[in-house]
């Protein structure tokens, strides 16, 4: 398994309140993504980063910004949480020395916002 | 809009059947297209990649295979197993600037014993 840890893996959080999920990897895998998953819509990309202090809006990049100081490090924060950011985040990395593209996951982090 | 399109939703077969996950993408640029599973609760497992160049990759009782001029690729399961229960997600890599992946919906399979 590839190792990515992501933390906290579960978080209780209320509406307005700031949040910060973390991504580490010991990988050394230059590109690093934020997903979330939700019923009924799948697999959404957040933002992601093509390298240290490189990073891009995804598709559902709204409420959130991302900060990558080191490779093994990117950090996904939601500045004021709201109740449609309840949902299973999960951090991706790819583009390792094999040049293969394949991307591989977290085990996901579950945030739910009251 | 790039789109990845997963057929069927869901699956139930009785153990030791064969069986066949289609799944099917509208831009033929992609560079790879790649096979997971998801059991509940849990993250996602890579189980195959293709590369765009390849036409098919095997793992064990998995076998992938990749058609770029007509949008489609299959996961064919042998045997099937009660194991095997989970959902299986593909996902097309495009190359836009980036290593961006566009996934399908998932098939979820249940395996009878």
């Amino acid at each position: 398994d590839a190792g990515i840890t992501q933390s906290p893996r579960h978080k209780v959080t209320e509406t307005g309140t700031p949040v910060t999920l973390r991504c580490h990897q010991t990988e050394n895998h230059r590109y690093m993504y934020w997903y979330r998953q939700d019923p009924g819509h799948g697999l959404r990309l957040i933002h992601y980063s093509y390298g240290v202090k490189d990073t891009d809006k995804g598709e559902v990049s709204d409420g959130y910004s991302v900060s990558r100081s080191k490779t093994e490090d990117f950090l996904l924060t939601l500045e004021s949480a709201t109740s449609s950011q309840t949902s299973v985040y999960f951090c991706a990395i790819s583009g390792g020395p094999r040049g293969t593209g394949e991307l591989f996951f977290g085990e996901g982090s579950r945030l739910t916002v009251l | 809009k790039q789109e990845v399109t997963q057929i069927p939703a869901a699956l139930s077969v009785p153990e030791g059947e064969n069986l066949v996950l289609n799944c099917s993408f509208t831009d033929s640029a992609i560079y790879n297209l790649q096979w997971f599973r998801q059991d509940p609760g849990k993250g996602l497992t890579s189980l195959l990649l293709i590369q765009s160049s390849q036409r098919e990759q095997t793992s064990g009782r998995l076998n992938a295979s990749l058609d770029k001029s007509s949008g489609r690729s299959t996961l064919y399961i042998a045997a099937s197993q009660p194991g095997d229960s989970a959902t299986y997600l593909c996902a097309g890599g495009i190359n836009t600037g980036g290593f961006k992946t566009i996934f399908g919906a998932g098939t979820r399979l249940f395996v009878k014993a």
